[in-house]
């Protein structure tokens, strides 16, 4: 089985501050993990993923993320944060045991950058 | 390369009625995922076609079907709508199915709205 947590519903951060998306994950094998962005009335794009290797990953608009497999953790960091970052972010993570690789999907943390 | 398209982009039906919402994936792309989100459950895995079959399906009741075409196209119907249907339906394309490293490619959505 396998699941994953976003604890924050909101993270506020002033433009120009480093932020920090937290997530954290549970599953039975290997960790597949993925951030994706949702702005308003869009669908999701995809950020960055982890699948193996390096355990800080870079993607898109400067984000990148850590995995930190002792903590079961997989957070989303940007160094220097702009108004046009806030959105809706979602962590999901993929177990490979099983073999449906159905993805699960956190429940979302809007982050709002104040100008 | 054009994106996920999805149509329409906005539904408003009646309790009772049925729907067929489309997906055209990026081209290339043979693994089609629908997934339901609201605010109070999320993203919720709907199916997923690869290959115009069916290989994983979530926990919906069977109201909710699905078909995928030979050039990748798929549709979602959904029967005897209920108010609880009422949502925004994402349809995401991956190169490939049967691969749990691989991101998906998320099109805008259909907003669904059963009154």
């Amino acid at each position: 089985a396998q699941s994953v947590a976003q604890p924050e519903d909101q993270v506020n951060v002033a433009e120009g501050n480093p932020l920090t998306v937290k997530c954290t994950y549970s599953v039975s094998g290997n960790p597949y993990l993925f951030w994706y962005v949702q702005y308003p009335n869009r669908g999701l794009q995809f950020l960055l993923k982890y699948i193996t290797g390096d355990n800080l990953v870079k993607g898109s608009y400067g984000f990148e993320a850590e995995f930190n497999k002792s903590q079961t953790s997989f957070h989303l960091k940007k160094p220097s944060a702009l108004v046009s970052d806030s959105a809706l972010y979602f962590c999901a993570v993929r177990d490979d045991s099983g073999g449906s690789y159905i993805p699960t999907f956190g429940r979302g943390t809007s982050l709002i950058v104040h100008p | 390369k054009a994106g996920v398209t999805q149509t329409p982009r906005y539904l408003i039906k009646t309790r009772g009625q049925q729907v067929t919402l489309s997906c055209s994936p990026i081209s290339g792309h043979r693994s089609v995922s629908w997934y339901q989100q609201t605010p109070g459950q999320g993203l919720q895995f709907l199916f997923e076609y690869f290959s115009e079959t069916q290989r994983n399906k979530g926990n919906f009741p069977g109201r909710f079907s699905g078909r995928q075409f030979s050039n990748s196209r798929s549709e979602m119907n959904v029967s005897t709508l209920e108010l609880g249907d009422s949502a925004l339906y994402l349809c995401a394309s991956s190169l490939r199915g049967g691969s749990p490293n691989t991101e998906a490619f998320f099109g805008q959505g259909t907003r669904l709205t059963v009154v």
